[in-house]
């Protein structure tokens, strides 16, 4: 079975500062896996996905993640943060061509 | 372009009324999904469909809860006698085409349900 476990549930940094949000997953295959990000009364954004080509894959608005199978995990970065960055972010998962496995989310808080 | 839209963004029902909950793919899109977000959670999928085949329906709770898309473009989740569980927010999705490899899911606003 798939799955994917978001290590922190709430993540605060400060404006400028870099951002690290933690996932990893359980799959038997080779997954798909995306960062989605969920600003309030918006709706999911997707800001990367890998589809096992590139290990390191670049985003919008300067997030990038790295895809590690040995670590199980594929964790998002960005070197500063913005105030505009505050929200919620999910990491999911998936195998096969469409259902999508969803993280609980990391609720982003960027501090002045 | 338009992206997904939903309709309406938010309801409140009573415990046992009936509810419908719209979503408008973007145009083209082949495969539909909805999901069920609860206050504090990711989001779970209930069901799937392509063009106007559900495909997949293991995520729907229970068979109060009833999808469709008739002419393979807008769908509809029905709930019918709504309890104080249902409270959630029901998320539309859409991709362009059911590929090998799992292809970008678009997502709409929601519906914020709210069940009394």
């Amino acid at each position: 079975a798939q799955s994917v476990t978001q290590l922190d549930s709430h993540v605060s940094v400060s404006e400028g500062t870099p951002v690290l949000l933690r996932c990893n997953y359980s799959s038997s295959y080779s997954p798909s896996l995306f960062w989605y990000v969920q600003h309030p009364n918006k709706g999911l954004q997707l800001l990367l996905k890998y589809t096992s080509a590139a290990t390191l894959v670049k985003g919008i608005n300067g997030f990038e993640a790295e895809f590690k199978k040995s670590e199980t995990s594929f964790h998002l970065t960005k070197p500063s943060a913005h105030m505009s960055d505050a929200a919620e972010y999910f990491c999911v998962v998936s195998v096969g061509t469409y259902k999508y496995i969803f993280g609980t989310g990391t609720r982003l808080k960027v501090l002045a | 372009g338009a992206g997904v839209s939903q309709s309406p963004r938010y309801k409140v029902a009573k415990r046992g009324q009936d509810v419908a909950l719209r979503c408008d793919p973007i145009s083209g899109h082949v495969s539909l999904f909805w999901y069920q977000q609860a206050l504090g959670q990711g989001p779970e999928f209930l069901t799937y469909f392509q063009n106007e085949a559900q495909l997949d329906k293991s995520g729907l709770p229970s068979d109060r809860f009833f999808a469709e898309r008739p002419e393979g473009s807008v769908s509809t989740l029905k709930i019918q006698r709504t309890q104080q569980e249902d409270s959630a927010v029901y998320l539309c999705a859409s991709s362009l085409e059911n590929s090998a490899v799992t292809d970008t899911q678009y997502f709409g606003p929601g519906t914020r349900l709210t069940v009394l």
